[in-house]
C-alpha cells in the first residue's frame, strides 16, 4: 500500500485568490492522481500527474485553473487558481501502490477548501 | 447515462446483518474495479480491489464481478456499527478511475 499525506487538511480563502495543495507519497510513483469531492458528492478526477511531462487534465478541467507541478516521483502539487466559491470542495491526490501498477490506488485524507 | 450507477442509499441495516452493496457499469473498457470506505470528513480507504469475474474475499469482505453483465458487488458480514460509513465503487481503465455516487450505510446497533 501508499501512505498519503496532503497540506493544508483544510483552507479558507477569499475569492479571487490562489491556493496550493501539496500531496507527499511515501514511495516512488509513476503516476499521480487529483479528485474533486464535491459536497455531497462522489469524486472527480480532475487531471493525472506524471514525473517529467506535463499533467494530462479531464474534460471540463483546464490548467490555467488547475495548474500541476510534479517536481519528482514522490511529491505533487495542485493549485486552485482566481478562487470562486463554485471551487469549495475536497481535494484529494491519489497513488498506486507501487511504481509498476496503476490501477490499485490509494488516496490522501484531503484538503477542505472553502471559498468566501 | 453515467458509465458507473450506484444506488445513493442510505442504506440501513441492524447489527450483524449482510449488506449487500451493488454497481453496474457501461464502459466495457474498464479493467479494475475496487471498493472504498469513506468516513465522514476523511478520504476513501481501499477495502477491495479485483480484476477479474468472480468472488474474492477478505475477512468479513466479498467483492463480486460480473463482467459479462457489468455488475459489481460487495458484501459486509456480521456487520457492526463502525461499518456505517459511505461505499464508493470505483472502475478503473489505465489508472483513472470513475466512481459510483457512493451509497451512505447505517449500522443499527
Amino acid at each position: 500500500s501508499a501512505v498519503i499525506s496532503q497540506k493544508p487538511s483544510r483552507d479558507i480563502c477569499q475569492r479571487g485568490t490562489s491556493l496550493t495543495i501539496q500531496c507527499q507519497v511515501d514511495s516512488q510513483v509513476t503516476m499521480m492522481f487529483w479528485y474533486r469531492q464535491q459536497p455531497g458528492q462522489s469524486l472527480t478526477l480532475i487531471a493525472t500527474a506524471n514525473q517529467g511531462s506535463e499533467a494530462t487534465y479531464e474534460s471540463g478541467f483546464v490548467i490555467d485553473k488547475f495548474p500541476i507541478s510534479r517536481p519528482n516521483l514522490t511529491f505533487s502539487t495542485l493549485t486552485v487558481s482566481n478562487m470562486s466559491p463554485e471551487d469549495s470542495s475536497i481535494y484529494l491526490c491519489s497513488a498506486p501502490g507501487t511504481i509498476s501498477s496503476y490501477n490499485e490506488q490509494f488516496f490522501g485524507p484531503g484538503t477542505r477548501l472553502t471559498v468566501l | 447515462q453515467k458509465e458507473v450507477e450506484q444506488d445513493p442509499g442510505p442504506l440501513s441495516v441492524p447489527e450483524g446483518a449482510i449488506v449487500s452493496l451493488n454497481c453496474t457499469y457501461s464502459n466495457s473498457a474498464f479493467q479494475y474495479f475496487m471498493w472504498y470506505r469513506q468516513y465522514s470528513r476523511k478520504g476513501p480507504e481501499l477495502l477491495m480491489y479485483t480484476y477479474s469475474s468472480g468472488n474474492k474475499e477478505d475477512g468479513r469482505f466479498t467483492a463480486q464481478v460480473d463482467k459479462s453483465s457489468k455488475y459489481i458487488s460487495l458484501f459486509i458480514r456480521d456487520s457492526q456499527p463502525s461499518d456505517s460509513a459511505t461505499y464508493l465503487c470505483a472502475m478503473s481503465s489505465w489508472g483513472k478511475l470513475q466512481f459510483g455516487a457512493g451509497t451512505q450505510v447505517v449500522v443499527t446497533p
